[in-house]
């Protein structure tokens, strides 16, 4: 069975502090991996995805993600936060193709000023 | 720019009655998807349609029903609702054709139903 771990439920940093919020999934084959990012009272929006190649991912917003095949962890980062960030934040698994997705329970972050 | 649209964006019914949740997208995807989020459980994959006609069950389709007779719009349908299928509900949509969106699927604003 497919599952994803997001161990951190809320996370609160400073602005202009670095951010790293965790992954964790479990699946028997190479996954496609996802971040999604929700803001107040919007849709979710892609931030990047791993497919294959490269294991650092760059998306959109300055976010990048590692994938860590040992570790079966696809960790979010960003170098420095900005107020405007602060949303929920969710890891995806694709399973068994045809792009259904296995969401982790989300990590809101909260930034202070 | 692409486009996922939903009928409601609050949605307030009363026990046993039947429910309509529409969702439009304008991006030609052939893939359309429908989640219910609760807090702490993230999002939930209720169906999914690959294409006009046709329906899968996702994780947890009890209580629910969907129509696809367009490809363009998928429908969600709770035939007698329940206190607990008050939720907000997000509709999907992407397309595993190929091109610089393969594979992302994207969202609508979300309906938040509320049954009493």
């Amino acid at each position: 069975a497919q599952s994803v771990t997001q161990p951190d439920i809320h996370i609160t940093v400073s602005e202009g502090a670095s951010l790293e919020l965790r992954c964790n999934y479990s699946y028997g084959a190479t996954p496609y991996l996802f971040w999604y990012v929700q803001s107040p009272g919007q849709g979710l929006q892609l931030l990047l995805k791993y497919f294959s190649g490269d294991t650092l991912v760059q998306g959109i917003k300055g976010f990048e993600a590692e994938f860590k095949r040992s570790q079966s962890s696809f960790n979010l980062r960003k170098p420095s936060v900005h107020w405007s960030d602060a949303a929920e934040y969710f890891c995806a698994v694709e399973k068994g193709g045809g792009n259904k997705l296995t969401f982790g329970t989300g990590t809101q972050l909260k930034v202070e000023l | 720019d692409v486009k996922v649209t939903q009928s409601s964006r609050y949605l307030v019914k009363r026990t046993g009655e039947k429910v309509f949740l529409e969702c439009v997208q304008d991006m030609d995807h052939e893939n359309m998807f429908w989640y219910r989020q609760d807090p702490g459980l993230g999002l939930r994959l209720i169906y999914f349609s690959y294409d006009v006609k046709m329906k899968e069950k996702g994780d947890i389709p009890e209580g629910y029903s969907v129509s696809r007779e367009k490809k363009e719009r998928f429908s969600l349908i709770l035939e007698s609702a329940s206190t607990n299928q008050t939720s907000m509900y997000l509709c999907a949509s992407s397309t595993t054709r190929g091109g610089s969106s393969y594979n992302e699927q994207f969202f609508g604003p979300g309906t938040r139903l509320t049954v009493l």
